[in-house]
């Protein structure tokens, strides 16, 4: 069976700070690919990245930052320089296997950044 | 950018009613999904479609549900006999191919509240 949790169900910050999310994921796949989606307050899912199970390069982007960890099963995503515009619900979400795979999502992290 | 759209954005129905939610996927994309998210909870994969068939479909896609893709470009979701349960907000999502590396992407929802 595969799972994602994510532990931290609301996070709040103040703008400029950094800041982490936290994912922590489950399967028996050895072919997995890993992603994570923002939904902001109007609703809408907006994917972010990607990662697959064999490459554990760590990615930045901008101000974003992932960091794959394989051996104790996350892909954390982090914020630097957090502005109001980041605040929303991220999501982690895995996608295992071979063929024709659904993705299984996380609970979601709600992230508010105040001015 | 090209992107999935659905209609409507909010949906209110009386509970025993049907209701036909509807989606455009990206025109160059093969694959299709529906996931329902009830208010402030995860994303749950509801049912697949390729080739004019159901390739996978979740526990809660029960004989309640149905999908259909009526001509090249819509891509709908069936409830029938709506229950209050089935509040959530609905998204469609469509992907290029199957293979686990792919990346969906997501419209902006469909909120159903069921009275």
């Amino acid at each position: 069976a595969q799972k994602v949790t994510q532990a931290q169900t609301e996070i709040s910050v103040v703008e400029k700070e950094d800041v982490t999310l936290d994912c922590v994921y489950e399967t028996r796949d050895t072919t997995y690919y890993l992603f994570w989606y923002k939904q902001p307050p109007s609703g809408e899912l907006v994917f972010l990245i990607r990662r697959n199970s064999f490459d554990e390069q760590n990615e930045i982007s901008g101000r974003y930052s992932w960091n794959f960890q394989k051996s104790t099963s996350s892909f954390n995503f982090t914020i630097t320089a957090s502005q109001v515009v980041d605040s929303a619900v991220y999501f982690c979400a895995l996608r295992g296997g071979t063929g024709f795979q659904k993705l299984v999502f996380g609970t979601g992290t709600r992230l508010l950044v105040s001015p | 950018e090209p992107e999935v759209t659905q209609t409507p954005s909010h949906q209110v129905t009386q509970m025993g009613q049907e209701v036909i939610l509807r989606c455009v996927p990206i025109s160059n994309h093969l694959y299709f999904y529906w996931y329902r998210q009830i208010l402030g909870q995860k994303v749950e994969f509801l049912v697949s479609f390729y080739n004019n068939e159901i390739s996978e479909k979740s526990e809660i896609f029960d004989d309640q549900f149905s999908v259909e893709r009526p001509d090249g470009s819509n891509f709908t979701l069936k409830i029938r006999s709506t229950k209050l349960e089935d509040s959530a907000m609905y998204f469609c999502a469509s992907s290029t191919t199957g293979n686990v590396n792919t990346e969906a992407f997501f419209g902006q929802g469909t909120r159903l509240t069921v009275v």
